[in-house]
């Protein structure tokens, strides 16, 4: 898995976007942009992955640079539940691992 | 109402036992992951499984071991010879091992003493 470079925390308020930001630079032409999240004493949450185009999902959008070396996570209208560890992945092309980094902790102010 | 379950949730034994993690899921998942977490650090690979009977050394499988019997479970083994047992762990599953979302289990929090 590439490399994977994200800040340490961030804060937002409430019903208000959030831009979570990835760099991946190291990334292979093959490897999967994925994003998961995690709140204290749970398991990750997929939250979406993607190869090169952006997408789109319920929950998310996922912004992916033209030359695939960084990506951004993209919230719309952050709630208090969107509070935790977001985890951003470059890989999972070897037989599936995520390689989990340390994650940006989102903190959503009311 | 289809997932992924752990069980225990809270675990403790003493050193020099082994103890055996449960992980089941119901959503017709080909693959199956342990992973291990420490406090404040991101997940680390123990084993995974690609198909029943069919299993494969993830990046610290040392000290542990599974089986895969059937499609909808994965036990894993935390043996003595684990250093350092205690830990979160994790289990996931995914309808296939390349390019597909992971479905985690609520976690088991083992402390071995």
């Amino acid at each position: 898995d590439a490399k994977t470079t994200q800040p340490n925390s961030m804060e937002s308020n409430e019903e208000e976007p959030v831009h979570l930001p990835c760099n991946h630079s190291t990334i292979s032409g093959t490897d999967y942009i994925h994003w998961y999240r995690q709140l204290p004493s749970q398991g990750p949450e997929y939250v979406i992955h993607g190869l090169t185009s952006n997408v789109n999902n319920r929950m998310a959008s996922l912004a992916i640079a033209e030359d695939r070396k960084s990506s951004t996570l993209i919230l719309h209208r952050a709630t208090l539940r969107d509070a935790a560890v977001y985890y951003c992945i470059a890989g999972g092309t070897s037989y599936g691992k995520l390689t989990f980094g340390q994650g940006t902790i989102l903190t959503v102010h009311p | 109402d289809g997932g992924i379950t752990q069980s225990p949730k809270y675990l403790f034994r003493k050193e020099g036992q082994n103890v055996t993690l449960s992980c089941e899921q119901n959503l017709n998942h080909d693959a199956m992951y342990w992973y291990r977490q420490d406090p404040g650090q991101g997940l680390r690979l123990i084993y995974y499984s690609q198909i029943v009977n069919d299993f494969q050394k993830g990046d610290i499988a040392e000290g542990y071991s599974v089986s895969r019997e059937k499609k909808e479970s994965f036990p894993l083994t935390v043996t003595s010879a684990q250093k350092n047992p205690t830990a979160f762990y994790l289990c996931a599953s995914s309808p296939g091992l390349v390019g597909y979302e992971q479905y985690f289990g609520p976690g088991t929090r083992l402390t071995v003493t």
